[in-house]
């Protein structure tokens, strides 16, 4: 299973980008980069997946170069309520998850 | 639709006991997988039942077991509860084979263990 590395913390501001990488170096052909959000006392949620160049939803943009080796989730205009941990997921089924990215947004 | 539902809430027991927890699947589900989160860490796999069977297993001892039902509901079991059992326990419903990574989570039932 492949292993990610991504920020421990990350800091913003009300109404900017934030852009969080996330590291797979080891990545399979079959795997998906999935990214999950968590509220503290809550259980993570699905936010967006991709397996190769951009995809796009209305809450996220997840930015996959072609190595595959890293991945970018980027969330537009962010406000307090995106304060969360974010998690980079790699694989199928069985998720592993690391110790995520903890957002803080400030205003 | 109905989501993910997890009961109880919270959950004291003595070290050496047994709990039961358990979830109700998203509509359509087949598959549910358990993870447990200890308190500044992400959640870890515990195991994933698809079709009544356990289809696949992290890092837990045997101790932890668990079950899956007809309707897709599931139950987790821990005997001989430990301190270190003490954390948030997750449980996520998905659809197996298409889209399998794409899984919605409960709100966790929070044990502790005195």
């Amino acid at each position: 299973l492949a292993k990610t590395t991504q920020p421990i913390s990350m800091d913003s501001y009300e109404g900017q980008e934030v852009n969080i990488t996330c590291s797979h170096n080891n990545i399979a052909t079959n795997d998906y980069i999935t990214w999950y959000q968590q509220f503290p006392s809550q259980g993570p949620r699905f936010i967006i997946q991709g397996y190769k160049t951009k995809v796009t939803n209305e809450v996220a943009s997840l930015f996959i170069p072609a190595d595959r080796k890293s991945s970018t989730l980027s969330l537009p205009r962010v406000s307090l309520s995106d304060t969360a941990v974010y998690y980079c997921l790699v694989g199928e089924s069985r998720l592993i998850f690391g110790t995520g990215t903890r957002l803080q947004v400030f205003p | 639709e109905t989501g993910v539902t997890q009961s109880p809430t919270h959950l004291i027991k003595t070290r050496g006991q047994q709990v039961t927890l358990r979830c109700s699947s998203q509509s359509g589900h087949n598959t549910v997988s358990w993870y447990q989160q200890a308190l500044g860490q992400g959640p870890q796999f515990i195991f994933q039942y698809y079709r009544e069977e356990e289809n696949g297993r992290g890092n837990f001892p045997p101790r932890f077991s668990g079950l899956q039902f007809p309707n897709y509901s599931s139950e987790l079991n821990v005997n001989a509860l430990e301190l270190d059992d003490s954390a948030l326990y997750l449980c996520a419903s998905s659809l197996q084979g298409l889209r399998s990574y794409e899984q919605y989570f409960g709100p966790g039932t929070r044990l502790t263990v005195t």
